[in-house]
């Protein structure tokens, strides 16, 4: 069984598209996250949801949306997508917070063209 | 001065030997300290904790500096399954995350 679960896992669009990638944690977990790992492979933060709730939202432009329809679910939708956004896109979960061991998903590639 | 500094290598190692790393980082309120483990194009993996008196886990040993601000990771008797990106974490004072860039090791048959 898969923990932390996100789909696609390889994601290539035209600029100025909009487009979703889902993440589904079987876990149990509360807090659920978003990450982004450029080129220069640094690991960010973008959104981090408690029970659904929004914790923390970095400095990441406001085409970026996630929605928690639910404590397993976090989802992120991007609107007019630019070459910039390329990217690996990594969901992850951790039991109470960042101070506890976070799961990772697979990662989405993103590539847009 | 970057949230979390490591030197991103490669550190080529002879399958058998011993390598070891450090990392620091700039935020002195920072609580929690981890490595994580990053195989090429997979996701990243907790490794192992680092407490404060340092820990051990099997071949592996971490250990923090809280005066120098630096964690380290030492892997004894590398396996070729060791060659990985190793990640250094660090909780920071305002709850978030802060990773490095990652040690890359090769170990050589």
């Amino acid at each position: 069984d898969t923990a932390v679960s996100q789909t696609p896992k390889y994601l290539v669009t035209q600029m100025g598209n909009d487009k979703s990638i889902k993440c589904e944690q079987n876990l149990g977990h509360d807090t659920m996250y978003w990450y982004k790992q450029d080129s220069k492979k640094f690991l960010k933060i973008m959104f981090s949801y408690n029970n659904k709730e929004l914790i923390i939202n970095e400095t990441v432009p406001n085409r970026f949306s996630p929605k928690s329809p639910d404590k397993a679910h976090l989802n992120l939708h991007i609107n007019s997508l630019e070459l910039g956004d390329s990217a690996v896109y990594f969901c992850a979960s951790s039991l109470r917070g960042p101070n506890t061991e976070a799961f990772f998903g697979q990662g989405t590639r993103l590539t847009v063209v | 001065r970057k949230e979390v500094e490591q030197d991103p290598g490669p550190f080529n190692v002879p399958e058998g030997a011993t390598v070891a790393f450090n990392c620091t980082y700039s935020n002195s309120a920072s609580q929690s300290f981890f490595w994580y483990r990053q195989d090429c194009r997979k996701e990243p993996k907790l490794l192992m904790s680092v407490y404060s008196s340092g820990n051990e886990d099997g071949r592996f040993t971490a250990q923090l500096n809280r005066a120098s601000q630096y964690i380290s990771l030492l892997i004894r008797d590398s396996k070729l399954s060791d060659s990985a990106t190793y990640l250094c974490v660090v909780l920071k004072g305002n709850n978030r995350l802060a990773f490095g860039k990652g040690n890359q090791v090769v170990v050589i048959p």
